[in-house]
């Protein structure tokens, strides 16, 4: 089993539709979380990081469920402008990379 | 603040070739790290470092060297590179390890073709 699994998608969603990606990862340790945004041909950047609580920003939520393995982002009221690959990441001593989920939005 | 900064961002090498991908920040991050990400791939950690004078191999180290004589500078090096080697190069730097907040800033990669 992968450490950091994702749907690679791609992602074909309309502008102004509410999107969701999920991400397990296989080590319970893992200490930390997060989601990364990479545009094409360019180097990733963080997005937001994940806390057991849940947490939002502007109109995208991060949720964190340890017992399950999963972490999960939402986007709502999808813009164009939101057309990238979205990298699970977690934190195990060292950041694990996902492979990432393609995005489209689709005017 | 220039961040993190790398160069070349092409490069074409012939099968046996050397040569040494550079990387500078200016953030006076301690943390630095190397990673290759190929097509459909998630990225792979090369090597990293803690602090100048200190390196550590990452998951998929061979093939490669590294040195941080400075805080600033991180250069990877490629002895007699391979058509493995054909990749994507990312060069990243963070105020502390991962058991801080975990963002890690990214240069704007060097993409390499091994022929």
């Amino acid at each position: 089993r992968k450490e950091v699994e994702q749907d690679p998608g791609p992602f074909n969603v309309p502008e102004g539709a509410t999107v969701a990606f999920n991400c397990t990862y296989s080590n319970s340790a893992s200490q930390s979380f997060f989601w990364y945004r990479q545009d094409c041909r360019k180097e990733p950047k963080l997005l937001m990081s994940v806390y057991s609580s849940g947490n939002e920003d502007g109109r995208f939520t991060a949720q964190l469920n340890r017992a399950s393995q999963y972490i999960s982002l939402l986007i709502r009221d999808s813009k164009l402008s939101d057309s990238a690959t979205y990298l699970c990441v977690v934190n195990n001593e060292k950041l694990t990379f996902g492979t990432g989920t393609r995005l489209t939005i689709i005017p | 603040n220039a961040g993190v900064t790398q160069t070349p961002k092409f490069r074409i090498l012939k099968i046996g070739q050397s040569m040494t991908l550079q990387c500078t920040q200016d953030m006076n991050h301690n943390y630095m790290y190397w990673y290759r990400q190929d097509p459909g791939m998630g990225l792979k950690l090369i090597y990293y470092s803690v602090g100048a004078g200190i390196t550590d191999k990452g998951e998929v180290p061979n093939g490669y060297n590294v040195s941080r004589s400075t805080t600033e500078d991180f250069p990877l090096r490629l002895e007699l590179a391979a058509p493995s080697q054909t990749s994507v190069y990312f060069c990243a730097s963070s105020y502390r390890g991962t058991s801080g907040r975990g963002e890690q800033f990214f240069g704007p990669g060097t993409r390499l073709t091994v022929l």
